[in-house]
């Protein structure tokens, strides 16, 4: 099956640091590409939709400068958290679609990533 | 970070016994479900989903029933395992195809050999 590769696993950084997040699909080309948050015990929660070559849509009360969105190519979207702050760990995790218009059966996921801001 | 009180429900089961989650979607609209499993640490994994125009369908040691009358959801799963230990989300989605997946609040299955 298709596979979403999502680096880094975890990060730790201190205060006031910028982070980056890919997500990258390996084996097909993903139009659009979602960014969740999920804090522990919680559920999935959307961030924001990225298509590829234009601005990412943000979720309601999601800061689009504090949380950088690019999808420059078909395969590679990047999530940067700016300024991160204790507040800021969580679980990110990314999805991508192949092709627009299929059933979500067509999602796959990344293995998400642990940031722990000191 | 996490709200004070907030839990994930779980179910506990003996391996071999058959499991039942249940999940209470949002929108009457949704027309295309999902179940989910997420292990510790890692992304979600596609298990099975079903239409609105169903109301069940199965798989391999999994069925998924959908009652649309009371927005209710629900994924069986037989002769449970210990491989099967995971939180489970129910996901929904308006308009299939074009919109973003609507997460449901999980459940953790625990499996105790």
């Amino acid at each position: 099956g298709a596979v979403v590769s999502q680096h880094p696993s975890w990060v730790i950084c201190k205060s006031g640091t910028s982070v980056k997040i890919e997500c990258r699909s390996l084996d097909f080309q993903a139009t659009t590409m979602f960014w969740y948050r999920q804090f522990p015990k919680q559920s999935l929660m959307l961030m924001a939709t990225s298509n590829e070559g234009s601005k990412a849509t943000y979720e309601q009360g999601v800061e689009k400068d504090k949380f950088l969105i690019n999808h420059a190519s078909l395969t590679l979207s990047t999530l940067t958290v700016t300024s991160a702050h204790p507040e800021d760990s969580s679980f990110y995790i990314c999805s991508a679609r192949d092709l627009p218009g299929h059933f979500n059966e067509k999602l796959f996921f990344g293995s998400g990533t642990q940031l722990s801001v000191l | 970070g996490e709200s004070v009180g907030l839990h994930l429900p779980t179910l506990s089961v003996q391996e071999g016994d058959n499991s039942i989650i249940n999940c209470a979607y949002s929108n009457s609209a949704s027309d295309y479900f999902i179940w989910y499993k997420q292990e510790s640490g890692k992304g979600p994994q596609f298990i099975i989903d079903i239409r609105s125009n169903m109301d069940k369908r199965q798989g391999q040691r999994v069925t998924v029933l959908l009652n649309k009358t009371v927005k209710h959801l629900s994924l069986q799963i037989a002769a449970t395992q210990p491989g099967d230990s995971a939180v489970y989300f129910c996901a929904e989605i308006l308009n299939s195809g074009y919109s973003t997946l609507t997460f449901g609040k999980g459940t953790m299955l625990l499996v105790s050999p």
